[in-house]
């Protein structure tokens, strides 16, 4: 079985800070790992994703994520945050070989954007 | 590209009475996905459709819930009878094809509230 523990439920940054959202996975074969985000009202929209090969991905709106195997984690970083980032930031993991190929969600990270 | 349409965006009923809720994936996909997202909570999964047959529903509480997807493109989701704990947004997700790295795409949801 497959999960993501994203820590903190709301991460606070001002505009033109660095931004993390933290994500660690616990999985019994290798994962594909994923990053969504989620606007007000709005249905989920990925941002990012991890299958194979780099360990360093590179997604929509300037944002990124390492998967590190060591920490078990896929944490999301953007050098510079903009106003219009604020948003719900889910993780998201499913399993490659014999696991479920469902994803498993997170709880989600509220981002809020100071000017 | 038109994408996954859902309806109503907004449902209110009292407990115990019934209510639909309709997707129409983006045409030509052949997975749906139907997601409950609790508020506070990342989306959870509750059936899996490739084209009409049903792949995991393992999370979907039979007793009052029901889905179908006849013919393979439209699908629609029933709770009956509703309790105050379905109170959430139900999200329509579809993808191209099943997978552990197939991007799904989200509709925005159905809010509903039961009182």
């Amino acid at each position: 079985a497959q999960s993501v523990t994203q820590l903190g439920s709301h991460v606070s940054v001002s505009e033109g800070a660095l931004v993390l959202l933290r994500c660690n996975y616990s999985s019994s074969v290798p994962p594909y790992l994923f990053w969504y985000v989620q606007y007000p009202n709005q249905g989920l929209q990925l941002l990012l994703k991890y299958t194979t090969g780099a360990t360093l991905v590179k997604g929509i709106n300037g944002f990124e994520a390492e998967f590190k195997k060591s920490e078990t984690s896929f944490h999301l970083t953007k050098p510079s945050a903009h106003m219009s980032d604020a948003a719900e930031y889910f993780c998201a993991v499913s399993g490659r070989g014999g696991g479920s190929y469902i994803p498993t969600f997170g709880r989600g990270t509220s981002l809020i954007v100071h000017p | 590209e038109a994408g996954v349409a859902q309806s109503p965006r907004y449902k209110i009923i009292e407990k115990r009475q019934s209510v639909a809720f309709w997707c129409n994936p983006i045409s030509g996909h052949a997975t749906l996905y139907w997601y409950q997202q609790i508020l506070g909570q990342g989306p959870k999964l509750l059936i899996q459709f490739q084209n009409n047959g049903v792949v995991d529903d393992s999370q979907l509480p039979k007793d009052r819930f029901s889905a179908e997807r006849l013919k393979g493109v439209d699908s629609t989701l029933k709770i009956q009878p509703a309790k105050l704990e379905d109170s959430a947004v139900y999200l329509c997700a579809s993808s191209s094809r099943q997978g552990v790295n197939t991007e799904a795409f989200f509709g925005q949801g159905t809010r509903l509230t039961v009182v």
